[in-house]
């Protein structure tokens, strides 16, 4: 079955980087984009942005331009996402999700379906 | 940026109708996905394409799309039916994903 499983927990200080994997399985790794979504504490979903397994390339919300990077390695079936300069309001459950399925430059399956079990990261001095 | 609106709670008794909107300009011209969130866990996504379920979600869950309204209604409300709804879509102005503000189901 299609499976999504992210890394740990993560406790930061305000300026750090964390980065958040998401080893997918149960599917071809690299025919589904990748979405990020964020949740704080007690609040909505916030998408951050998405990538593109198959050749690497990105698209992030602009709020993150800048802060965010999201790489993959097809070798491990992985996504990461990073974030830098973190800040308390950062502080929040990071979930991956996967996306649209390309192909022959169409993309079909416009939404996002499984979500990995979410990673909480807190920011804290 | 596209901007969606849902109210923020909706109460029903068990077996009664829930309907649960969310609002857009000209939002009857996207497609709408539909996700439920309980306490604690991931998204699940319930409705698809504005009116579509996938597989193991029950035909108590449906969909429609018109206009500046979308809704998703859920017939025969259960107690486990309990949870945060969420609406979905793609703008193609920004090439940006958007989620709606959130919407609490309380079955009374």
């Amino acid at each position: 079955q299609v499976q999504l499983v992210q890394s740990g927990a993560e406790v930061k200080k305000p300026g750090a980087s964390v980065k958040v994997s998401c080893k997918a399985s149960g599917y071809t790794f690299t025919s589904y984009y990748m979405h990020w979504v964020r949740q704080a504490p007690g609040q909505g979903l916030e998408w951050m942005g998405i990538i593109n397994p198959s050749g690497g390339s990105t698209s992030y919300a602009q709020k993150f331009q800048g802060r965010v990077t999201m790489t993959r390695d097809t070798s491990t079936s992985t996504v990461y996402m990073e974030l830098s300069s973190l800040r308390s309001e950062d502080t929040a459950v990071y979930y991956c999700a996967r996306g649209q399925y390309c192909t022959n430059g169409v993309c079909y399956n416009n939404w996002f379906d499984p979500w990995g079990q979410g990673t909480l990261v807190t920011v804290s001095s | 940026s596209y901007v969606l609106t849902q109210p923020p709670s909706v109460s029903v008794a068990p077996g009664q109708t829930a309907r649960i909107t969310c609002g857009g300009n000209n939002i009857g011209s996207k497609s709408v996905h539909w996700y439920q969130q309980k306490p604690g866990q991931a998204p699940v996504l319930v409705v698809y394409d504005d009116s579509d379920r996938p597989s193991g979600i029950p035909e108590r869950f449906s969909g429609s799309n018109s206009g500046n309204t979308a809704t998703l209604t859920i017939s025969r409300v259960e107690a486990g039916d309990e949870a945060d709804y969420y609406c979905q879509v793609w703008d193609s102005s920004s090439d940006h994903y958007v989620f709606g503000t959130g919407t609490k189901v309380t079955v009374l």
